[in-house]
């Protein structure tokens, strides 16, 4: 059983269109993070939200922290094909950093 | 260089064959980890060193896994008598723990291939 659940596994749509990934939990998380991974290529962290009920928007992703801090989300406006790639959340519960199996998006024009 | 660097790239070895995969976290980042990633997944955790504590080994799959970190820095992953079910990328990665975050830097890793 993962500790952080992310859905869904896979996610194909067209240019243009909104989607949102989610990631859940039944553990309490000081803080969630949210990273972006293209092929060949090592993970890149894209946010870090840290306070139950917060918000942050990097150009066309807005991100959410759950109020109780046990899940998050990734919201992605209009989505572009250059937003292909698996998205992964990842949270601390202790000491270690453990990652959700991840979500990959492919965005076609 | 001011990334996490890992070599080599890419590893081609003959099952039972033992393997080394080397890790150079960024300097000063007392934290660094290993995880495991087939193709299209999300990352298994294998082992987390942070500073001189004793390592988290938990998440190696077997015996035959082990890493050690020298100095507080460089690490290696050993895997002795390879499967090929050991066949997939490795990553590692480094942090600078801070109280309220662990944001972890990642190297692109090294594709292992067991036949």
């Amino acid at each position: 059983t993962q500790l952080l659940e992310q859905s869904p596994q896979f996610l194909s749509i067209q240019e243009g269109e909104n989607l949102t990934v989610y990631c859940n939990s039944s553990s309490v998380f000081s803080s969630l993070q949210w990273y972006r991974q293209e092929p060949g290529e090592g993970p890149v962290l894209l946010v870090t939200v840290v306070t139950g009920g917060e918000v942050k928007k990097l150009k066309r992703l807005t991100f959410q922290f759950g109020d109780a801090r046990k899940d998050s989300s990734l919201h992605i406006t209009a989505a572009q094909p250059g937003d292909t790639g698996l998205y992964l959340c990842a949270g601390a519960p202790g000491n270690k950093l453990v990652f959700g199996a991840g979500t990959i998006l492919r965005v076609k024009s | 260089g001011a990334g996490v660097s890992q070599s080599p790239s890419n590893k081609v070895t003959e099952k039972g064959k033992d393997v080394e995969l080397r890790c150079d976290p960024i300097s000063g980042h007392t934290a660094l980890y290993w995880y495991r990633q087939s193709l299209g997944q999300g990352l298994e955790f294998l082992i987390y060193f942070q500073g001189n504590s004793a390592p988290d080994k938990s998440g190696l799959p077997s015996d035959r896994f082990s890493a050690e970190r020298t100095g507080g820095s460089v690490s290696t992953l050993t895997i002795q008598r390879t499967q090929q079910e050991d066949s997939a990328v490795y990553l590692c990665a480094s942090s600078s723990r801070t109280l309220m975050n662990t944001e972890a830097f990642f190297g692109q890793g090294t594709r292992l291939t067991v036949v």
